[in-house]
């Protein structure tokens, strides 16, 4: 089955500081891949997305590139704020499937 | 709504009770999902509709829990005779398109005690 291995947190770092999480994957054919954020006290938000090998997904500074030799999604940001800080999942779909696969989320925290 | 409502936020149900989890998706979106997100670790998924149909109930973990959506707009989450390992937070998403994304909601904390 599908399965989503995300790199154990928490994950503490100073503003302006670079942040990478990384994330891999196990799926069958060419799933689509996810990062979502869930801020404190707030529902999942989708961050980025991506749906084809070699796609970059970005938005609001953070990019993740689909690495299908690698199974990878890793994600990365230069310059991380303190209201970044939160809990990063990623997930995949299989294709043609609805279902997320979540990996166990990441806690991030940024200080000043 | 502007999005996905779940209520209550929080419940205490003591072991053995029964619990409803209300979930209104945003107008118009035709999937809806249940997700259980067990402390520390990433959701799971429970149930998927398509308008009033449940397509799948596949994630279900007994036959404790039950899901409707019978006029296929909100969705209640059923859990007879709650169990202490049915604490968890209970997550609903929907979905206009599947190529477009989820949107969650904030969740139900369900704690048994």
């Amino acid at each position: 089955g599908n399965s989503v291995t995300q790199m154990e947190g928490p994950v503490t770092l100073s503003e302006e500081a670079f942040l990478t999480i990384n994330c891999t994957y196990t799926a069958t054919g060419y799933p689509s891949l996810f990062w979502y954020v869930q801020y404190p006290g707030e529902g999942l938000q989708l961050l980025l997305k991506a749906t084809k090998a070699d796609d970059k997904g970005s938005n609001k500074g953070f990019e993740a590139t689909y690495r299908k030799e690698t199974t990878s999604f890793h994600l990365e940001k230069g310059s991380v704020q303190v209201s970044d800080s939160a809990v990063y999942f990623c997930a995949l779909s299989g294709a043609g499937s609805y279902q997320l696969t979540f990996g166990k989320g990441t806690k991030l925290s940024v200080i000043p | 709504g502007a999005g996905v409502s779940q209520s209550p936020r929080y419940k205490v149900a003591k072991r053995g009770q029964d619990v409803a989890l209300r979930c209104d998706p945003i107008s118009g979106h035709v999937s809806l999902f249940w997700y259980q997100q067990a402390l520390g670790q990433g959701p799971e998924f429970l149930t998927y509709f398509q308008n009033e149909a449940q397509l799948d109930k596949s994630g279900l973990p007994s036959d404790r829990f039950f899901a409707e959506r019978p006029e296929g707009s909100v969705s209640t989450l059923k859990i007879q005779r709650t169990q202490q390992e049915d604490s968890a937070v209970y997550l609903c998403a929907s979905s206009f398109n599947a190529d477009y994304g989820y949107t969650f909601g904030s969740g139900t904390r369900l704690t048994v005690v």
